[in-house]
């Protein structure tokens, strides 16, 4: 098992870019969470899908973020317009089930916005 | 509200010498308590967790409900504990997460 996976680990978009950071859990796992730590901040939870739902966003910015996890492939973080203050380590984790709350995080993507 | 709190970012202790990095959090109901651990260049992995009331590199936290506490303690420090600890809360669905701002942990040797 390699473990939860994360795609690209360091991203450079220009302002108003779009930025796609992927995140492929470990195999078998259906619960995908995402993180942003901002510089001299901890981990900020952003957003719980499983698969083909978001199960909970209520930390996800209201505009330009959006995430999913299609029935196939990685669950995807998408943020639109990026501006700087999206600046950020953004990690993934996974879950087997609801009962075990225990997460396996990924490596993380570095933002870069300049 | 803040849900987690670890009120030390840089703790130093020496080699052998023991190390406690606090944790304190609020949540009604009953909170899931963890302990994470990233070590240098590594990703972020669970220490510990309160239910399993298991004791990791010789590591251990109890879950005090008064004090709303779960601070992580270990009787010796060792040079490979350097690390940055992170304490995390889970609520009683596991829906979120919340997690504290870190302590950096240096033992010198």
């Amino acid at each position: 098992n390699a473990g939860v996976m994360q795609n690209p680990r360091h991203l450079v978009r220009r302002r108003g870019q779009e930025a796609r950071l992927r995140c492929s859990p470990m195999k078998g796992h259906s619960h995908v969470y995402w993180y942003r730590q901002l510089p001299e901040e901890g981990l900020k939870f952003m957003v719980y899908l499983q698969k083909e739902n978001i199960i909970d966003e209520s930390g996800m910015p209201k505009e330009r973020f959006s995430a999913e996890f299609p029935k196939e492939g990685p669950s995807i973080l998408r943020i639109q317009q990026v501006v700087r203050g999206d600046s950020a380590a953004y990690f993934c984790a996974s879950s087997p089930d609801i009962t075990r709350h225990e997460q396996y995080f990924g490596p993380g993507t570095r933002l870069t916005v300049t | 509200a803040q849900r987690v709190t670890q009120p030390e970012k840089l703790l130093s202790v020496f080699k052998g010498a023991p190390v406690e990095l606090k944790c304190n959090y609020s949540y009604s109901g009953s909170p899931e308590l963890f302990w994470y651990v990233q070590y240098s260049r590594q990703r972020l992995q669970l220490l510990l967790r309160h239910i399993s009331r298991e004791s990791i590199k010789g590591f251990t936290a109890d879950l005090n409900k008064g004090e709303t506490s779960f601070h992580l303690k270990k009787p010796f420090a060792q040079e490979e504990d350097s690390a940055m600890y992170y304490c995390a809360l889970s609520g009683h669905n596991g829906n979120q997460f919340y997690f504290g701002t870190g302590t950096s942990l240096t033992v010198i040797p």
